[in-house]
């Protein structure tokens, strides 16, 4: 299966502040990576998927790159709301995979 | 609005069985395929298993980790999926978590799904 690595674990950053998030594919994905935010005791959120297009509502803040094994999540401008934790997955084979997570938190 | 429920969860001992569903509305649920995805109490996210639509094939893709315990089937009907969980085990306790997967063609054959819609979760507990 291919496993899927995410850098940092835990990302501390201060509001208005730019936050980029990593996920490293054990082999290549293509484009078939998606973004999911999760917020405590809720169900995650779709944030991005074909590693640069916006789930629905999301806002412009929030985008997407890379393609292959090396993925990036960036948040221009950290608003209170997005302080969560960040998981990306691969749909890319089966069995899908889901990285560790990466946590944001107030600096 | 687009909404998914699951309902089911709760405590069993190891061995036994339990069936989850998730209860769709707001769209045409025979048009999509569904995912389940858990989360054991302060870990990360596992996908668990997916069933394609009845237009391609109703097949199911599983987890190696549930894979001849688990199975997920769908009544098109009612407008649920299902999760059939049988021969329990303690590292099974976990949030599940019930999506709606919509695909990407690529070449006009190769589909990939991905999970737009999130359920709240149900917790299954399994514990003597």
């Amino acid at each position: 299966e291919i496993v899927m690595t995410q850098s940092p674990a835990t990302l501390s950053v201060s509001p208005g502040e730019r936050a980029t998030l990593s996920c490293r594919a054990s082999q290549s994905v293509s484009s078939n990576l998606a973004w999911y935010q999760q917020k405590p005791g809720q169900a995650p959120r779709l944030l991005m998927y074909g590693a640069s297009t916006r789930g629905t509502g999301i806002p412009a803040r929030f985008s997407g790159s890379g393609s292959g094994t090396e993925f990036t999540l960036t948040i221009s401008s950290l608003q209170s709301e997005d302080f969560a934790v960040y998981y990306c997955q691969q749909y890319n084979n089966w069995p899908q995979t889901f990285g560790q997570g990466t946590k944001v938190e107030i600096k | 609005e687009v909404q998914l429920v699951e309902s089911g969860g709760g405590l069993v001992q190891p061995g036994r069985s339990l069936r989850l569903s998730c209860t769709a509305s707001g769209f045409t649920f025979g048009d999509y395929a569904m995912s389940w995805v858990r989360q054991a109490p302060g870990k990360g996210l596992e996908w668990v298993g997916f069933i394609r639509s009845k237009g391609y094939g109703g097949t199911t893709e599983y987890a190696a980790s549930v894979k001849g315990r688990f199975t997920i089937s769908r009544d098109d009907s009612k407008s649920i999926a299902y999760l059939q969980m049988n021969s329990l085990k303690t590292e099974d306790t976990a949030v599940y978590y019930c999506t709606r997967a919509p695909y990407t063609v690529v070449a006009g054959t190769h589909y990939y799904y991905y999970m737009d819609v999130w359920g709240k979760g149900t917790t299954v507990t399994v514990s003597s």
